[in-house]
């Protein structure tokens, strides 16, 4: 598998505050996703980031795919209770985006 | 429902013994790629069949064996099983070879080995 490491692994967060994870690869991408995973349920894909510097935003959640193409965060503003989960890279280096990142796994304090 | 369904949902086996995993994918999906979720861990990738070859194959032990049939459900074989095969097994499914627009994942079948 790639060498992607995703940090931080834990992050526990007040609600309204912001959270960002991060993913980083020590070889050039093609290509990422992204995906969350709640609590007891299975992952679910947010998005593919595909161009160098690429940011795309879906609601509260913002994401980056670096100008190397090399790593990418998904920031969150204003954290919910609903943002609770672990949330996954998945990168690409042109075939397939098989491997995930190790996660990171969020816990919002209402 | 994400329309990938996983049978059984839950399954409690002894050491040493086999069980299947069933997985049929999304309408559509040519892809199957099974996943082991072990406790508090993430996401080990496991096999991908395309349209009834295997595409892609990971870290999978021996003892474990996977196929997709014609009507492009799949089965994965855990053969003497350990207690640490114990874990949540996903599948998810793509339309093409290449997950271009992501997986979508199947509820899993939490296996127990005791």
């Amino acid at each position: 598998g790639q060498q992607v490491m995703q940090i931080p692994q834990y992050q526990h967060v007040q609600e309204g505050e912001d959270f960002t994870t991060y993913c980083n690869s020590s070889t050039t991408l093609s290509n990422i996703q992204w995906y969350k995973q709640r609590p007891g349920g299975h992952p679910v894909f947010l998005i593919q980031l595909v161009k160098s510097g690429e940011v795309k935003k879906q609601k509260r959640l913002t994401f980056q795919f670096g100008e190397a193409k090399k790593n990418s965060s998904l920031h969150i503003t204003a954290t919910q209770t609903t943002d609770v989960g672990t949330y996954f890279c998945a990168p690409s280096t042109g075939a397939n985006n098989l491997f995930f990142g190790t996660g990171t796994r969020l816990t919002v304090i209402p | 429902d994400s329309g990938v369904t996983q049978t059984p949902k839950h399954l409690i086996t002894a050491t040493g013994q086999r069980v299947t995993l069933r997985c049929s994918p999304r309408s559509g999906d040519l892809s199957v790629y099974w996943y082991q979720q072990s406790l508090d861990q993430g996401l080990q990738f496991l096999i991908q069949y395309y349209n009834g070859e295997e595409r892609a194959k990971g870290n999978i032990l021996e003892r474990f064996s996977a196929q997709q049939f014609p009507d492009l459900h799949s089965e994965l074989n855990l053969s003497s099983l350990e207690l640490g095969d114990s874990a949540l097994y996903f599948c998810a499914s793509s339309v093409g070879a290449v997950g271009n627009y992501g997986y979508t994942f199947g509820s899993g079948t939490r296996l127990t080995v005791v």
